[in-house]
């Protein structure tokens, strides 16, 4: 499986907006990148995912590089809620695809009020 | 409400013990995965179901047995074959590329 490189923290002010980094130099023609966010003490939750094209949903922005070798995740106003552990995931989508997401140690982000 | 249940929600067991640990949901999805997180670290799967009585060993399957019966139900058994036992255990089902995960369930072996 292709893997991901994100930074270990960030921090962003509130109501400010955030842009969170991910490195997948390796990635394959049919990896989908996912985004999965975990509060403390929480499950994961799912956040967004895309192939090849910019995507948006009420909860963020998805930006993905030209050659998909990186992309950004996009929370455009930071709340204190958006606290939490950010996990940059591909995931292919071919028929021996079992379903499994293989999580790093994402990305930390801090929200100061 | 829709969603996945897990419970209980902190289990403290005696080393040696073997621990059951319970994952329901009701949103009619066929598959169904169980990960193991530590503190600081990312997710682990533990095992995994695609359908109703298959299921199929994760990464670090070693030391736990699960089951599948129902397609509503995926409880994981924690053995004494378990060398680091006291983690997060997080469940979680999945349909069209996107997984829901359950609260979770810590458990303590003392």
């Amino acid at each position: 499986d292709a893997k991901t490189t994100q930074p270990n923290s960030m921090e962003s002010n509130e109501e400010e907006p955030v842009h969170l980094p991910c490195n997948h130099s390796t990635i394959s023609g049919t990896d989908y990148i996912h985004w999965y966010r975990q509060l403390p003490s929480q499950g994961p939750e799912y956040v967004i995912h895309g192939l090849t094209s910019n995507v948006n949903n009420r909860m963020a922005s998805l930006a993905i590089a030209e050659d998909r070798k990186s992309s950004t995740l996009i929370l455009h106003r930071a709340t204190l809620r958006d606290a939490a552990v950010y996990y940059c995931i591909l995931r292919d989508r071919g028929s021996s695809n079992t379903g499994k997401l293989i999580f790093g140690q994402g990305t930390t982000l801090q929200v100061k009020p | 409400d829709g969603g996945i249940t897990q419970s209980p929600k902190y289990l403290f067991r005696k080393e040696g013990q073997n621990v059951t640990l319970s994952c329901e949901q009701n949103l009619n999805h066929d598959a169904m995965y169980w990960y193991r997180q530590d503190p600081g670290q990312g997710l682990r799967l533990i095992y995994y179901s695609q359908i109703v009585n298959d299921f199929q060993k994760g990464d670090i399957a070693e030391g736990y047995s699960v089951s599948r019966e129902k397609k509503e139900s995926f409880p994981l058994t924690v053995t004494s074959a378990q060398k680091n036992p006291t983690a997060f255990y997080l469940c979680a089902s999945s349909v069209s590329n996107k997984q829901f995960f359950g609260p979770g369930t810590r458990l303590t072996v003392l």
